[in-house]
């Protein structure tokens, strides 16, 4: 009864190749969160929706989109990945912002070759 | 706090033994602090949380403590069990923001041996 969902759980992409992460949510939240995580790293938030207005963290970069075409999904989009792109990607929900607790989905982990 | 670098903290304690856990913040402003635990390959998991105008919080086997006059919050695990091992963020929200960004601290790896 996984309540975020995200897939795939392992993904290997080339570098330059263009790849879609995805995430759906059984919580009916209205947040949604996209977090970046290094290894031996914290979570590093890259953007999130409130409903359907996008807010992007200012030190994201371009090659880096998200749509959310409903309540429930949440996608990432890697334009034209990096090596350096190589990491979890995080997607999280909250029922509101402020003082509401994110929950997290068990992560895409991105491979660049 | 912030994350700074690729060596995380480490604990290590016998199964059983009570365990502290401990996080620095930096922003005098946050007034939301969230624990989360990590196990390998996997998202991080809510454990408690803590609202500003408290200094102490408990839950089942777990005790978070707030010091706002050193910014500074910490998790205590009673007992702990070999399946306590993981990575443990603290994670907190500034007020007056206009959305729940949540900061994360570096994170501590936690090791319970039998």
């Amino acid at each position: 009864d996984a309540m975020v969902i995200q897939n795939p759980r392992y993904q290997v992409t080339q570098f330059g190749k263009p790849v879609t992460l995805s995430c759906s949510q059984t919580l009916n939240h209205n947040v949604m969160y996209w977090y970046q995580q290094k290894s031996s790293q914290a979570p590093k938030l890259l953007f999130h929706y409130y409903d359907k207005d996008f807010n992007n963290e200012a030190d994201t970069p371009d090659n880096f989109q998200s749509r959310r075409p409903n309540t429930s999904f949440c996608f990432l989009d890697i334009r034209s990945p990096g090596l350096g792109d190589a990491a979890m990607y995080l997607c999280a929900t909250s029922r509101t912002t402020g003082e509401s607790p994110l929950h997290f989905g068990n992560g895409t982990r991105l491979t660049v070759t | 706090g912030e994350s700074v670098g690729l060596h995380l903290p480490t604990l290590s304690v016998q199964e059983g033994d009570n365990s502290i856990i401990n996080c620095a913040y930096s922003n005098s402003a946050s007034d939301y602090f969230i624990w989360y635990k990590q196990e390998s390959g996997k998202g991080p998991q809510f454990i408690i949380d803590i609202r500003s105008n408290m200094d102490k919080r408990q839950g089942q086997r777990v005790t978070v403590l707030l010091n706002k006059t050193v910014k500074h919050l910490s998790l205590q695990i009673a007992a702990t069990q070999p399946g306590d091992s993981a990575v443990y963020f603290c994670a907190d929200l500034a007020g007056g923001t206009s959305y729940g960004k949540l900061t994360f601290g570096q994170g501590t790896i936690l090791t319970v041996h039998p």
